[in-house]
């Protein structure tokens, strides 16, 4: 089946700071999403993105299809955005398959 | 818009019962799925009900099952729990569970077994 590798596994950063996240996986998609997992355990929706780039705010994300991977970028980041940060794939429908995820903590 | 809502929160149960875990999806939406989060093995697809169907299944035992409701309401069942069922469970509703379609998580049943 489809493989989905993040990197890096784990980021620490100052309040204010950017950040790239990247997604490699392993075959063509159809579907690709970014959540974001509270200390809660809720997984929020960020971006659906196969392809293409779209902006919401401090974040944006990027999919190059044709070489299989997404970056999704944080700017300024806050204590807020700290979490985890998964990408997920399908290659048909909403059967995703999500990668490790990145742990993302910002420091004050 | 209320999002989606699953219940309980929290459950404990000893090994060889079975539970049945509650998701209410977004309103309106009509594909809900079933995610299955571990430490070790991450978050795995367990099964997607569309239209009180089941449309796609991941690679889980027979133990698992689930249903859905012609309110779009849906329900997953273990039976025979075991240890290594421990684990978040969450639920997802889109609107068809077509292309393009985000997918909206509820907050999870933190489920564990002892």
């Amino acid at each position: 089946g489809i493989q989905v590798e993040q990197s890096p596994p784990d980021l620490i950063l100052q309040e204010g700071a950017n950040s790239t996240l990247r997604c490699n996986f392993s075959d063509s998609v159809n579907n690709l999403q970014w959540f974001h997992q509270n200390p809660w355990g809720q997984l929020i929706n960020l971006f659906y993105i196969p392809s293409g780039t779209k902006q919401n705010g401090r974040l944006s994300a990027t999919t190059v299809a044709t070489e299989r991977y997404s970056l999704l970028y944080i700017s300024s980041s806050q204590t807020t955005d700290s979490g985890v940060y998964f990408c997920a794939v399908a290659t048909y429908g909403n059967k995703l398959v999500f990668g490790a995820g990145t742990i993302l903590r910002v420091k004050s | 818009k209320a999002g989606v809502t699953q219940t309980p929160r929290y459950l404990i149960k000893t090994r060889g019962q079975q539970v049945t875990l509650s998701c209410s999806p977004i309103s309106g939406h009509r594909s809900v799925s079933w995610y299955q989060q571990t430490p070790g093995q991450g978050l795995q697809f367990l099964f997607e009900y569309f239209s009180e169907t089941q449309r796609n299944k991941g690679n889980f035992p027979g133990r698992f099952s689930g249903r859905q409701f012609s309110n779009s309401r849906s329900e997953m069942n273990v039976s025979t729990l075991e240890l290594g069922d421990s684990a978040l469970y969450l639920c997802a509703s889109s609107l068809e569970g077509g292309y393009g379609e985000k997918l909206f998580f509820g907050s999870g049943t933190q489920l564990s077994v002892l």
